[in-house]
């Protein structure tokens, strides 16, 4: 299907796991973003790619990590899970177009809930 | 510092209205991007309308338009008449060059906006 699909939609893991996000997109968009939507947070920056192997921290990063060996995958790990990262984890391509801001679109989230 | 500030965590409007959802925005940058998204209870993100720093008029896209005012720092999507499936929350969002030359995407906390019948 193209687009852009994450993986799982839903996981519960315990306190201290490993746990990673996947996420996949078919249009070869440059840019892959993170983030994580919490109540009265609104959706926060993680990390970001700008193309394979090229990424950068975003607002919140610690606690997780990323890689982008691919330009299609962007995998979300983290390392050792905490309650606090309890959340709902949302992925998201765009293009990269000089001289232009390009909106976002954005996978249908994963829902992550620490124990 | 907050980079998007969106003031009003909820709103409510009568159905056929007109709403503005306030924006404003933080960057010492001459060069970005304000984008607004819609997020129904279903949870997906909707992308609506975007307005370039550097672009005259205000963006519009049906019933959305955007109310630029550059020296404000603010970015304003304004509904006009309102409907029922508008009722959602509504994300302003800012896309700016960071000192590595690349594109962060950053997100104010969005409004809840109800449509009323």
């Amino acid at each position: 299907d193209a687009g852009i699909t994450q993986s799982p939609r839903y996981k519960i893991t315990e306190t201290g796991r490993q746990v990673t996000l996947m996420c996949h997109q078919t249009w070869s968009h440059s840019y892959m973003f993170w983030y994580r939507q919490d109540l009265g947070h609104g959706l926060r920056l993680i990390y970001y790619s700008a193309a394979a192997d090229i990424t950068d921290k975003g607002e919140v990063p610690d606690g997780y990590v990323v890689s982008r060996s691919k330009t299609e995958n962007f995998p979300l790990t983290l390392e050792s899970a905490t309650r606090s990262q309890t959340s709902v984890y949302f992925c998201a391509s765009s293009e990269a177009r000089t001289g232009a801001f390009t909106e976002a679109f954005f996978g249908q989230g994963t829902r992550l809930t620490v124990v | 510092a907050q980079k998007i500030t969106q003031t009003q965590p909820g709103m409510f409007v009568q159905e056929k209205e007109a709403v503005t959802l306030d924006c404003t925005y933080d960057t010492s940058d001459q060069s970005y991007g304000l984008f607004w998204y819609k997020q129904p209870s279903s949870g997906e993100m909707i992308f609506l309308i975007y307005q370039g720093s550097y672009d005259e008029q205000n963006a519009t896209e049906g019933r959305y338009s955007l109310n630029f005012q550059k020296a404000r720092k603010s970015a304003n999507l304004v509904i006009s008449a309102s409907q029922l499936g508008d009722s959602a929350m509504y994300f302003c969002a800012m896309r700016e060059v960071m000192d590595t030359g690349r594109r962060a995407l950053t997100f104010g906390s969005g409004t809840r906006l109800q449509v009323q019948p």
